[in-house]
């Protein structure tokens, strides 16, 4: 069985601050991971695919990272701002189904 | 852009009652799944739906609920007597086939039950 795990489960930074995400996985045996973004009581946002084939994927001031033989990812977050306040939820997918980590909570502060 | 989407976004009931809540998936979209997310807890998965039938389902997924494609577009999920317990955030996902597709999420249809 898959376990995900997402370190830190809370963070509160400054803004402008550069930032990086951790999202660890038990079972290697991926075909991709998925990053999200959730506000308060809202739905999951798809920030970035990254295929098991691949190392990073970038968007704007995401990067996401992967490395499939330790299991590891990192969402790095540049230059933050306010608005990136949210939850961030990575999800791996295999053989079985999507799994989810419980998530990062960020709160950047003017 | 194509999009999920669920009704109702926010659905009261008593205790005991049955719920039906919907789903449209994006069109060329294949893969069906619901998960579930209990207020400050994990997303979780309930049931994953292929080809007209269920292709994998949780421990969760009991035999309070159901799932089903009425019509080709519409995906719902039907949770039968309703507990206190059953209050959440219910998700709708979908993707297209093919091992390396991208999820996609709907916004939610809340469940509280008093």
């Amino acid at each position: 069985k898959q376990e995900v795990t997402q370190i830190p489960a809370a963070l509160s930074v400054p803004e402008g601050e550069n930032l990086v995400l951790n999202c660890s996985f038990t079972d290697s045996a991926i075909y991709n991971l998925q990053w999200f973004r959730q506000d308060p009581g809202k739905g999951l946002t798809s920030l970035l695919l990254i295929q098991s084939s691949q190392r990073e994927q970038t968007s704007g001031r995401l990067n996401a990272s992967l490395d499939k033989s330790s299991g590891r990812s990192t969402l790095y977050i540049a230059a933050s701002q306010p608005g990136d306040s949210a939850t961030y939820l990575c999800a791996v997918r295999g053989s079985y189904i999507p799994t989810f980590g419980r998530g990062t909570s960020l709160i950047v502060h003017p | 852009e194509p999009e999920v989407t669920q009704t109702p976004s926010h659905q009261v009931t008593q205790m005991g009652q049955e719920v039906i809540l919907r789903c449209v998936p994006i069109s060329n979209h294949l893969y069906f799944y619901w998960y579930r997310q209990i207020l400050g807890q994990k997303v979780e998965f309930l049931v994953s739906f292929y080809n007209n039938e269920i292709s994998e389902k949780s421990e969760i997924f009991d035999d309070q609920f159901s799932v089903e494609r009425p019509d080709g577009s519409n995906f719902t999920l039907k949770i039968r007597s309703t507990k206190l317990e059953d209050s959440a955030m219910y998700f709708c996902a979908s993707r297209p086939l093919g091992n390396t597709g991208e999820l996609f999420f709907g916004e939610g249809s809340r469940l509280t039950v008093l």
